[in-house]
């Protein structure tokens, strides 16, 4: 089975840098994702990681360590439109479908 | 099309009652998904189709729960003799081609708020 965990709540600030961490445990791993989720919106893609290291794409990085079985994403230069819930997915090997955590729901402030 | 669509954006059934809910997935995508999210969770897995075979289900919870892509392209997820604990959004996304391809990125939907009362 899997099992994905990221922390509930964060706050932070305008303009400063947030991590969010997710740690996962899966029988087989094939791929990270990450999505940004507004509150009534669809999930959109942020970013994925199937090998170690980071990935960097404009203020949104994430990182992988599978060996670890931890991955956080980094967002730098925080706006106001950030405030959001973040979900962390795995992907299986064998399986089609993604595996969501329960979101970090970030709350940017002025 | 541009993106997913869903429609109903909301529903309100009585308990008991049979609901159906339906996606148009981005024009060409082959895989589709459905999910269930319950409110402050991650989405859940529910069932997925490659064109109009149905290659996994072991997501529905259960024999109340059943979805259909007759031609490849829509689908729908229909709900029969509704429980208030049915009562969540409803999600569905798409990729291009065999989701197994880790540049195949699923897109989402704005999802179907189902509420049972």
């Amino acid at each position: 089975g899997q099992n994905i965990d990221q922390p509930t709540e964060m706050t932070a600030t305008e303009g400063a840098i947030v991590q969010i961490n997710c740690t996962y445990q899966t029988s087989g791993f094939n791929g990270l994702f990450w999505y940004q989720q507004h509150a009534g919106e669809a999930p959109t893609f942020l970013s994925y990681n199937v090998l170690d290291g980071l990935e960097e794409k404009g203020r949104f990085s994430s990182f992988l360590s599978r060996s670890k079985g931890y991955s956080y994403l980094l967002l730098k230069e925080l706006q106001m439109k950030d405030s959001a819930s973040y979900l962390c997915a795995v992907r299986d090997k064998g399986a089609n479908n993604l595996f969501f955590g329960t979101g970090t729901r970030l709350t940017v402030i002025p | 099309g541009a993106g997913v669509s869903q429609s109903p954006r909301y529903k309100v059934a009585k308990r008991g009652q049979d609901v159906a809910l339906r996606c148009d997935p981005i024009s060409g995508h082959v895989s589709l998904f459905w999910y269930q999210q319950a409110l402050g969770q991650g989405p859940e897995f529910l069932t997925y189709f490659q064109n109009e075979a149905q290659l996994d289900k072991s997501g529905l919870p259960s024999d109340r729960f059943f979805a259909e892509r007759p031609e490849g392209s829509v689908s729908t997820l229909k709900i029969q003799r509704t429980q208030q604990e049915d009562s969540a959004v409803y999600l569905c996304a798409s990729s291009t081609r065999s989701f197994r391809r880790i540049t195949d990125t699923q897109y989402f939907g704005p999802g179907t708020r189902l509420t049972v009362l």
